[in-house]
């Protein structure tokens, strides 16, 4: 139980396009999901909570005119990269809270973006 | 500013043996505490949670906390080369904060 996949899990695209990666649970529904980016040897850095109906919260020094976030079902929310620049090449990781009690987040298997 | 500490290793353990990897943080309001796994190049799993003093067993793995040292430890026993990789801490509730991560090498 409590699976999340991602998609796409890689995406090569030039500077200056936009690029939407989706996050779906697959046997649970998610009122809430959670977008991570991770740079090489970093840890995870939260970019925004996503709630489903509603709009996003970004953590503070995210774009969210760069970053958009939509969760208009329980089962999915998309993150847009829009004008993408070489250096939000990264790995964007989504998950979901799940459905215990315990506010555990289960993670997709993550979008390695790069941008040329 | 809330924290999350782990050393980052590597913490070199052979086949079969203990390992223990160890995490603080800062934000006393922390109600739940999580070990994620994650290989190299892939995203975190999930491996163990916990929420009150103590410990908690699961298999291999036995998480403990004490939250007025607010200290979070994980020991792996019977440790194999696939357990090889970073241990991620976090804690918090409605959103975690992660520490940078333990790197673990078991070697055979």
């Amino acid at each position: 139980g409590a699976v999340v996949s991602q998609h796409p899990s890689r995406v090569i695209c030039k500077s200056g396009t936009s690029v939407k990666i989706e996050c779906r649970s697959l046997d649970f529904q998610a009122t809430t999901m959670f977008w991570y980016r991770q740079f090489p040897k970093q840890s995870l850095m939260l970019m925004a909570t996503s709630n489903e109906g509603s709009k996003a919260t970004y953590e503070q020094g995210v774009e969210k005119d760069k970053f958009l976030i939509n969760h208009a079902s329980l089962t999915l929310s998309t993150l847009t990269v829009t004008s993408a620049h070489p250096e939000d090449s990264s790995f964007y990781i989504c998950s979901a809270l799940g459905p215990g009690p315990y506010n555990e987040q289960f993670f997709g298997p993550g979008t390695r973006l790069t941008v040329l | 500013q809330k924290e999350v500490e782990q050393n980052s290793g590597p913490l070199s353990v052979p086949e079969g043996a203990i390992a223990s990897l160890n995490c603080t943080y800062s934000d006393r309001g922390s109600q739940s505490f999580f070990w994620y796994r994650q290989y190299s190049g892939k995203s975190p799993e999930l491996i163990m949670s916990i929420y009150s003093n103590g410990d908690k067993e699961d298999g291999r793995f036995t998480a403990q906390l004490n939250k007025a040292s607010q200290y979070v430890s994980l020991l792996i026993r019977d440790s194999q080369p696939s357990d090889s990789a970073t241990y991620l801490c976090a804690s918090g509730y409605s959103t975690l904060t992660f520490g940078k991560g333990t790197m673990l090498l078991v070697s055979p």
